[in-house]
């Protein structure tokens, strides 16, 4: 099955700084790529995500890129602000055999001091 | 449009208590989930439901069964509750898109 690692999974950041969260994967046939963030006390929501025939996608601050031959993806975060302090987690989905069944990676506690 | 609601929002149970989580979305969504959270441990994949009428297995099912009621709704089951299932528990709703949508989270605590 598939397998996701995210790292670090703590960030600590100054306000206005940019932050880079990682995540590979080792299931070549994953072609979906959500990214969630999570505040204290509810549930995750998808902010950004992927498909496997795209490298980049960006919506204003935040980007994400795509590696498919090194199998890796990443989160970037420019000129970061305190209520960007969420956890963030990162996901990869392959739909075989018609199943959308996502696998998450542990999550990144990311804090951005003022 | 609310969206995936879950009820409780909080529970106590006492070990080999029962009780059932409800899931409700209202987005014509196919397929269901139900997740636990952990601290460091991501999101786990209790059980989910690809349509209305089918469910499966996810990674921890043992201690659980689920239920789809209808396309809108999901139940999770724990028939004899242990204090290793004291946990935070997502459902979760995919569209056509792959876009998941989740609920707010029922934290549990057995004691």
């Amino acid at each position: 099955g598939e397998n996701v690692e995210q790292h670090p999974s703590t960030l600590s950041v100054q306000e206005g700084d940019s932050a880079v969260i990682k995540c590979t994967y080792s299931d070549s046939a994953s072609n979906y790529f959500p990214w969630y963030k999570q505040e204290l006390g509810k549930g995750p929501q998808l902010i950004i995500d992927i498909r496997s025939n795209v490298g980049e996608k960006k919506d204003q601050r935040i980007a994400v890129t795509l590696n498919k031959t090194a199998k890796h993806f990443s989160l970037h975060i420019t000129e970061t602000q305190p209520e960007d302090s969420a956890v963030y987690f990162c996901a990869a989905i392959g739909q075989g055999g018609g199943s959308y069944i996502p696998t998450f990676g542990r999550g990144t506690s990311l804090i951005v001091h003022p | 449009n609310a969206g995936v609601t879950q009820t409780p929002k909080f529970q106590v149970l006492k070990t080999g208590q029962s009780m059932t989580l409800q899931c409700a979305q209202d987005m014509n969504h196919n397929s269901m989930y139900w997740y636990r959270q952990d601290p460091g441990m991501g999101l786990r994949l209790i059980y989910y439901s690809a349509s209305e009428g089918t469910t499966d297995k996810g990674e921890v099912p043992n201690g659980y069964n689920v239920s789809r009621l209808n396309k809108r709704e999901f139940s999770l089951r724990l028939e004899s509750a242990a204090p290793s299932q004291t946990s935070v528990y997502f459902c979760a709703s995919t569209g056509r898109g792959d876009e998941q949508y989740f609920g707010p989270g029922t934290r549990l605590t057995v004691t």
